[in-house]
């Protein structure tokens, strides 16, 4: 069974410019989650996808974070203008079952930017 | 809110045991461990849901308290592929997880 698949592993951007980054969740996974993971500290939920619908995107910062799910399958998450501190690593994940909870979210590889 | 890890860190040699702990204020549906080396993505080690059920790898051990809102994980016979970071994510529903800080992990022959 092939995992999460993001890309690029890595961005390098200056500041106030965009970047966008892409992820393809395990096939069938309905669920799908973009977390910010800044050094040293736990990963942060940013979007909660079921299908192709927001589920949460309390704490993504949407004057500057956008993201999609068009098709209920691959995701774009896009930030414009980026700013020093959003320097981290962008982990998507994914799981097989949208309601209740208790479900095993698998992660991809990451997409490490560093804003300049 | 964030759920409190404890230690940050702790040092082991192959074959000791050692045990992390995650604290919630929230009352919690599920509990979620994961590992994380340096430069990867999370690896899943186990689920702890209200009511007791668990899933996970049969290798690794952990409790969930639901009275608390505590949960510990628990490695026996320390290896080297054990050093890492480990994170817990608290649910309240819904597969929303909120991370904590983490717990470092360095394992030495």
């Amino acid at each position: 069974e092939a995992g999460v698949a993001q890309s690029p592993r890595y961005k390098i951007i200056e500041k106030r410019q965009s970047v966008a980054f892409w992820c393809n969740p395990i096939s069938g996974h309905a669920t799908l989650y973009w977390y910010q993971q800044i050094l040293g500290q736990g990963p942060k939920l940013l979007i909660q996808f079921q299908n192709n619908g927001v589920v949460d995107d309390s704490q993504l910062p949407k004057d500057r974070f956008s993201a999609e799910r068009l098709k209920g399958v691959d995701s774009t998450l896009k930030i414009q203008p980026a700013k020093l501190e959003d320097s981290a690593v962008y982990l998507c994940a994914s799981s097989l079952v949208s309601s209740g909870g208790g479900d095993e979210q698998f992660f991809g590889p990451g997409t490490r930017l560093t804003v300049l | 809110q964030q759920p409190v890890q404890s230690p940050q860190a702790v040092i082991l040699r192959e074959g000791e045991d050692a045990v992390i702990n995650c604290s919630s204020s929230k009352a919690l549906y599920s509990v979620h461990w994961y590992r994380q080396k340096h430069g990867e993505a999370p690896v899943f080690l186990m689920i702890l849901l209200k009511g007791g059920e668990q899933k996970g790898h049969e290798k690794i051990s952990a409790s969930f308290n639901e009275k608390k809102q505590q949960s510990s994980l628990y490695l026996t016979a320390s290896q080297l592929s054990y050093s890492g970071t480990y994170f817990c994510g608290t649910e309240t529903g819904g597969n929303k997880l909120v991370f904590g800080a983490g717990t470092i992990l360095r394992v030495k022959s």
